[in-house]
């Protein structure tokens, strides 16, 4: 099916660096989802974007929604141990049959 | 925040038996919900949307006869899983939608000997 292209794949950075990651796709959405998802539980929203253009922050996490409404990108700033985890984006179309799309993920480790 | 809680968080059970799972919105009501499974370090694969009140939609490859849904009320839905086999065994995850957005709940580690 069809997923869109999350980078990096993997990033493994010092506590107190900045991250950023970012989500493309091919298609139009209107409704970009950043999730955090923990080993063994179920992803966590961390922001919602509903319109384009748009920049929201949530603590220390900052997402945009592009101007094209193709793509996305999450930042955390001043990484801390519990930042650890994989960060799923996730795309919603608009119409009756409306499935996210996800991304494949980035996997995040921070070095005490 | 809105809250979506799955029972059991985790499930044994021998190969040829069957396994329900609940999911249920507990601060919001959900007309569509979904299941999901996930394989270790790979993304969510959708099963099935379920609107309440009307019967579940699958996805390509996905046996409908195999993964029973029911989606009874606003705020419950459950995941039959018949005759499981070990290659059933996964990590299966509901999420609802509500609020303007799509909320998960924790999981159910599935595991069929």
């Amino acid at each position: 099916g069809q997923q869109l292209n999350q980078s990096p794949q993997s990033m493994f950075i010092q506590e107190g660096e900045d991250v950023s990651m970012n989500c493309t796709s091919s298609s139009i959405f209107n409704t970009w989802l950043w999730y955090k998802q923990d080993p063994g539980e179920g992803p966590v929203l961390l922001i919602a974007l509903y319109k384009a253009g748009e920049l929201t922050s949530n603590g220390r996490l900052t997402a945009q929604f592009g101007i094209t409404r193709k793509d996305s990108f999450l930042n955390i700033s001043a990484s801390i141990p519990s930042d650890v985890g994989i960060y799923f984006c996730a795309g919603l179309s608009a119409g009756n049959n409306r499935k996210l799309i996800w991304g494949l993920g980035t996997s995040l480790a921070v070095n005490p | 925040g809105a809250v979506v809680s799955q029972h059991p968080s985790r499930v044994i059970c021998k190969s040829g038996t069957s396994v329900k799972i609940e999911c249920r919105s507990l601060d919001f009501q959900a007309t569509t919900m979904f299941w999901y499974r996930q394989f270790p370090k790979q993304s969510l694969m959708l099963m099935a949307t379920s609107n309440e009140g009307s019967k579940a939609t699958y996805e390509q490859g996905v046996e409908k006869d195999k993964f029973l849904i029911n989606h009874a009320s606003l705020t419950l839905s459950t995941l039959t899983v018949t005759s499981a086999h070990p290659e059933d065994s996964s990590f299966y995850i509901c999420s609802a939608r509500g609020l303007g957005s799509q909320y998960f709940g924790p999981g159910t580690r599935l595991l069929v000997l």
